[in-house]
């Protein structure tokens, strides 16, 4: 099956500062989402970004599905940002689409 | 409504006891996924339906049992469950098979 590889297993920063998340995938895929897990369990959708380029207030992430690999940027990071970040891809395997979910980078960001 | 639900948050029960969780969403959704999910390891999938018919199940032992009574609820159905099966639970959905899925809050479930 597909291989999903996150990087940086983890992470630690300082409120206000910036960080780049990125997820590659060994072959190619139809779905890619990208999830933030708070610390009560919760997936929070952040992005749902099979190809090109996303904004959403201070995150943003782009899908360069011809290379494998999508990044998550962060900006201006803050203490709720703390949680794992999960990319989670779906590709055609025997005519079903099993998703597949990276390890996760965990993030924490101190005030 | 872009929500979710799982009821209940937290479940405590004995290896003989028998209990359910249940999923809800009012978004339209034909596909409902049940994931299991171990402390400091991705979710894993269990099972999916898809326009209320089992489509996967991914070699979940028959001690957990899938129900999918309409298109808006999903149930997990649990007997004779082992410490080792103690894990969150969780629900999602999306549109039709393998699109953006929206996850549920989840089921924290302790067996004893």
């Amino acid at each position: 099956g597909i291989q999903v590889e996150q990087s940086p297993p983890d992470l630690i920063l300082q409120e206000g500062a910036n960080s780049t998340l990125r997820c590659n995938f060994s072959d190619s895929v139809n779905n890619l989402q990208w999830f933030h897990q708070n610390p009560w369990g919760q997936l929070i959708n952040l992005f749902y970004i099979p190809s090109g380029t996303k904004q959403n207030g201070r995150l943003s992430a782009t899908t360069v599905a011809t290379e494998r690999y999508s990044l998550l940027y962060i900006s201006s990071s803050q203490t709720t940002d703390s949680g794992v970040y999960f990319c989670a891809v779906s590709a055609a395997s025997g005519g079903s689409y099993i998703p597949t979910f990276g390890r996760g980078t965990s993030l924490i960001v101190h005030p | 409504d872009t929500e979710v639900t799982q009821t209940p948050k937290h479940l405590v029960m004995g290896m003989t006891n028998k209990k359910s969780l249940k999923c809800e969403q009012h978004m339209g959704h034909r596909a409902m996924y049940w994931y299991k999910q171990k402390a400091k390891k991705p979710p894993e999938l269990m099972f999916v339906y898809s326009y209320e018919k089992l489509s996967i199940n991914e070699s979940v032992p028959s001690r957990f049992s899938p129900e999918c009574p309409n298109s808006s609820l999903l149930n997990l159905h649990l007997h004779a469950l082992q410490p080792e099966d103690s894990a969150l639970y969780l629900c999602a959905s999306s549109a039709r098979d393998w699109n953006e899925q929206f996850f549920g809050p989840g089921t924290r479930l302790t067996v004893l």
